[in-house]
């Protein structure tokens, strides 16, 4: 069974801090996406990595994907209140039919 | 250009009801996915469906739940005599092609599911 672990669970910080959430695993995934959740929405999407050791840059997220694509981690420079969310990462099992999703980091930047 | 509709929104049901959970995809996409949300936990697949067949359900329970998404019309979860331990969030995400690695999957605002 793969398993998606993110940590750290819950993040509360200052605005204008630096953090980094990171998402792990002992299987391989063919990608690796991160999500952002707002309360009583769904997840949306904010970027896919597909092959190891890539980096992805949207704005002030910084996206990386591990050699062994068993992992990624997620950077996020110079918080703002406008970031505070749910955090999930989730990866495609080599077939590409199924996505499974981590448990999530939720984040809380203060003003 | 509408996203993934889901309704309803929110939904209570007393215990042995039936819930009908409908999903909507985007337009053009014909893969559908629907997964579980319970407080405080990520997303646990459930199943996924083509138009007219189910590619994947491994992760839905064997009694009491089905899904289908009809030729014409939208994809249905259906949940037969719920019980308190069905309440949850139920979401619902398409994609134009198989898997997420090209294409994405684009979620709806999902069903909260209260059962009394």
């Amino acid at each position: 069974t793969q398993l998606l672990e993110q940590s750290p669970q819950f993040l509360s910080i200052q605005e204008g801090e630096n953090l980094t959430v990171y998402c792990n695993s002992s299987s391989v995934f063919s990608s690796l996406q991160w999500y952002r959740q707002e309360p009583g929405e769904g997840p949306v999407l904010l970027v896919t990595v597909v092959t190891g050791g890539e980096v992805k840059k949207l704005k002030r997220l910084t996206f990386q994907f591990g050699d062994a694509r068993k992992d990624s981690s997620l950077h996020i420079t110079a918080a703002q209140p406008g970031d505070t969310g749910l955090y999930l990462c989730a990866g495609a099992d080599t077939g590409g039919f199924k996505t499974i999703f981590g448990a999530g980091t939720r984040l809380f930047v203060k003003a | 250009n509408a996203g993934v509709m889901q309704n309803p929104r929110h939904l209570v049901r007393r215990r042995g009801q039936e819930a009908r959970l409908r999903c909507s995809p985007m337009k053009g996409h014909s893969h559908v996915y629907w997964y579980r949300q319970l407080p405080e936990e990520g997303l646990k697949f459930m199943v996924y469906l083509q138009k007219e067949n189910i590619i994947d359900e491994s992760g839905m329970p064997k009694e009491r739940f089905s899904a289908e998404f009809p030729k014409e019309g939208p994809s249905i979860l259906r949940i037969q005599q719920v019980v308190r331990g069905d309440s949850a969030a139920y979401f619902c995400a398409s994609s134009p092609g198989v898997g997420p690695t090209n294409y994405g999957y684009t979620f709806g605002s999902g069903t909260r599911l209260t059962v009394v």
